[in-house]
C-alpha cells in the first residue's frame, strides 16, 4: 500500500516556541494532504486540507496564522504550530489523498506536548 | 454539516465471538465507506472499504453498507484480543474531504 511518512513522531517543546511537522508521500504523487488533530479519546478532526501549491483550506474555528501549512511539492506538506501553549498539546496526524474513492493514508502521527 | 456517527463504547465481547460495529452518516451524497482501526497512541489502518450496496468479506472481516437507510456496519468474527482498538467509520463523497465519525471502542475479552 501507499505509503505516508510523518516526522516527527514525538516532541516536547516550550510555550511560545514553534514547531514543524512534516508529511510526505513516498511512493506517489499527493494532490490534497489533509492535517487532523485527535485529543485522547476523542476522534480525528480535520484541520485543514493542504493542496499543492495553493494556500491551506482550514475548518471553522483553526486559526490559519497560528497552525501555518505548507505544500510546496506534491510529496511534502508541512504544519507549523506556531506559540505553542499547553493546550495545543495533541496527537497530529497527516494524511494523503491519491484520489478518487482511494482510501486515506495516514503518516504515523505525531505527539506534540507543550511544556 | 455532514456527520458521521457511531456508539463510542465500549463495546465487549468475550473472544471468538462476533463483533458488530454500527455507523450512519447524514450526508446522502456519499459514496466511499472505510472501517479504519486505530490502537492506542497509533495512526488508523485502512480494515475495510465499501463502495456499493450489499455485503463485502475480507477474512474475519465483513463490511454491510445500506445507503437508503445511510447505514454502514463492520462485523468481525472470531474476535481475537489483539482486535480490541477503537474503530472509525469514515465516509467520502468525490473530491472532498473525510469525515470520521467517533470512534467505537471494542475491548475483545480473553
Amino acid at each position: 500500500g501507499a505509503v505516508v511518512s510523518q516526522h516527527p513522531s514525538r516532541v516536547i517543546c516550550k510555550s511560545g516556541t514553534s514547531v514543524k511537522i512534516e508529511c510526505r508521500s513516498l511512493d506517489f504523487q499527493a494532490t490534497t494532504m489533509f492535517w487532523y488533530r485527535q485529543f485522547p479519546k476523542q476522534s480525528l478532526m480535520l484541520m485543514a486540507t493542504s493542496n499543492e501549491g495553493s494556500k491551506a483550506t482550514y475548518e471553522q474555528g483553526v486559526e490559519k496564522d497560528k497552525f501555518l501549512i505548507n505544500h510546496a511539492s506534491l510529496t511534502l506538506s508541512t504544519l507549523t504550530v506556531t506559540s505553542a501553549h499547553p493546550e495545543d498539546s495533541s496527537f497530529y496526524i497527516c494524511s494523503a489523498d491519491r484520489g478518487r474513492e482511494t482510501e486515506a493514508f495516514f503518516g504515523q502521527g505525531t505527539r506534540l506536548t507543550v511544556v | 454539516q455532514k456527520e458521521v456517527e457511531q456508539n463510542s463504547g465500549p463495546l465487549s465481547v468475550p473472544e471468538g465471538a462476533i463483533a458488530s460495529l454500527n455507523c450512519t452518516y447524514s450526508d446522502r451524497g456519499s459514496q466511499s465507506f472505510f472501517w479504519y482501526r486505530q490502537y492506542s497512541g497509533k495512526s488508523p489502518e485502512l480494515i475495510m472499504s465499501i463502495y456499493s450496496n450489499g455485503d463485502k468479506e475480507d477474512g474475519r472481516f465483513t463490511a454491510q453498507l445500506n445507503k437508503a437507510s445511510q447505514y454502514v456496519s463492520l462485523l468481525i468474527r472470531d474476535s481475537q484480543p489483539s482486535d480490541s482498538a477503537t474503530y472509525l467509520c469514515a465516509v467520502n463523497d468525490y473530491g472532498q474531504n473525510f469525515v470520521f465519525g467517533p470512534g467505537t471502542r471494542l475491548s475483545v475479552l480473553p
